[in-house]
């Protein structure tokens, strides 16, 4: 696609649902990251993926976030058991393979846990 | 502890006048710098970046200034125009790392 496309775009949900966030890169990208930004916050990182493999995962806040890519494409955050400290957007990028390359963002998905 | 920090949570200035936003790193294997811009609702853009091996970057309105042995970036926005009114994020990284490690950005607003 033209641009990293995330859904849904707004998440409500009741506190202890699970809920998952999607993200499509930009064809060809083969680094996805996962960020998200809570209220009045900077963006904190959550995960990046190089291909279909994580080899940074530090920082996921804890056990009940997941994420996993497949066919070097698409993604999925999962967050189980939902708290309300997990409201935040969640913000998805991708790039060119490489740390040098900037990234290109989706315009997040805002969840909120009631 | 925050290894990017940017010390103004907002800034105002007149159109036309320089814009001037700052960011201040702590991890001395960063080497690669970034600018965004957000807007409400939306994703960063990026803006423009800056090498190690370099101390200024250049791109119209835009310009990056790093000074290393104070471990510390500008972007400079000269004129600044109320279309730039946006939260202006400074990310780095280095080391090898793929991970950028983000600002908590500046909310700038220039003022008709």
């Amino acid at each position: 696609g033209a641009g990293v496309s995330q859904s849904p775009s707004n998440k409500v949900t009741e506190k202890g649902k699970d809920v998952e966030l999607r993200c499509d890169p930009i064809s060809g990208h083969t680094a996805l990251y996962w960020y998200r930004q809570s209220l009045g916050q900077g963006l904190e990182f959550l995960i990046y993926f190089q291909g279909n493999s994580a080899p940074d995962k530090s920082g996921l806040p804890s056990d009940r976030f997941s994420a996993e890519r497949t066919g070097g494409s698409v993604s999925t955050l999962t967050i189980q058991r939902t708290q309300q400290e997990d409201s935040a957007v969640y913000l998805c990028a991708s790039s060119l393979a490489g740390v040098r390359e900037k990234l290109f963002f989706g315009s997040g998905t805002q969840l909120s846990v009631l | 502890d925050q290894q990017v920090k940017q010390n103004s949570p907002s800034l105002s200035v007149q159109e036309g006048r320089i814009s001037i936003l700052n960011c201040d790193y702590t991890n001395s294997m960063f080497d690669y710098f970034l600018w965004y811009k957000k807007y409400p609702a939306e994703g960063p853009t990026f803006l423009i970046s800056i090498s190690s091996i370099k101390d200024k970057n250049e791109d119209g309105r835009f310009t990056v200034f790093l000074n290393k042995s104070a471990k510390h970036l500008s972007l400079h926005i000269v004129p600044s125009q109320p279309g730039d009114s946006a939260v202006y994020f400074c990310a780095a990284s280095g080391d090898g790392g793929q991970n950028f490690v983000f600002g908590p950005g500046t909310r700038l607003s220039v003022l008709p």
